[in-house]
């Protein structure tokens, strides 16, 4: 099946540092998407990214879906407290017919933002 | 807010039991898709149901089962409860390829 690698594991940085994170796949995705969770809460949106070389922003979050359709990265520019989190991508393969668009995700990377 | 609700919050129950666990998508969102978070496999895809009917299933159990109601709440089954059930289980809608969103978690906690 489909797998995603996802690094780093964990990430722990200084207030108003940047931050880069990666995702990378075995195979093409159609949308990527970039999800943070906090403890016990379910995945928020954050980004989606539709199309191949696509650059999207959302605030301090930037995210770009790779040429080959295997890979993603996700940056955080400046980062503050509130960033902690466990942040994820999920890439969503779906044929347009049969409005079959499961996503699969990789493992999360854990931010610690220290004040 | 997602706009998309879960009930209940948390269920603790026993080994062998049954529980149903509630999702109301989006206004508007016809796909429902069930997913279950545990410290070992992470996100895994259960099953997706679009204006009624199922159209994907992922690592679902046999005691697991589905359904999505004509007005697009869907239920998840899940009976003989075993250890290993004891999870996050998240339930998305989405609008066609656009991003899911995600609801609050039911935790299933199996004693």
């Amino acid at each position: 099946g489909q797998q995603l690698n996802q690094s780093p594991q964990s990430m722990f940085i200084q207030e108003g540092e940047d931050v880069s994170m990666n995702c990378t796949s075995s195979s093409i995705f159609n949308t990527w998407l970039w999800y943070n969770q906090d403890p016990g809460e379910g995945p928020v949106l954050l980004i989606a990214l539709y199309k191949a070389g696509e650059l999207t922003s959302n605030g301090r979050l930037t995210a770009q879906f790779g040429i080959t359709r295997k890979d993603s990265f996700l940056n955080i520019s400046a980062s503050i407290p509130s960033d902690v989190g466990i942040y994820f991508c999920a890439g969503q393969f779906g044929n347009s017919g049969g409005s079959n668009y499961k996503l699969t995700f990789g493992k999360g990377t854990l931010l610690t933002v220290n004040p | 807010d997602s706009g998309v609700t879960q009930t209940p919050k948390h269920l603790i129950t026993a080994t062998g039991q049954r529980v149903t666990l509630r999702c109301s998508p989006r206004s508007g969102d016809l796909s429902v898709y069930w997913y279950q978070q545990s410290l070992d496999q992470g996100l895994q895809f259960l099953i997706q149901y679009y204006n009624g009917e199922e159209r994907a299933k992922g690592n679902i159990l046999e005691r697991f089962s589905a359904q999505q109601f004509p007005d697009l709440h869907s239920e998840l089954n899940l009976s003989s409860l075993e250890l290993g059930d004891s999870a996050l289980y998240f339930c998305a809608s989405s609008a066609g390829t656009s991003g899911k969103f995600f609801g609050p978690g039911t935790r299933l906690t199996v004693l």
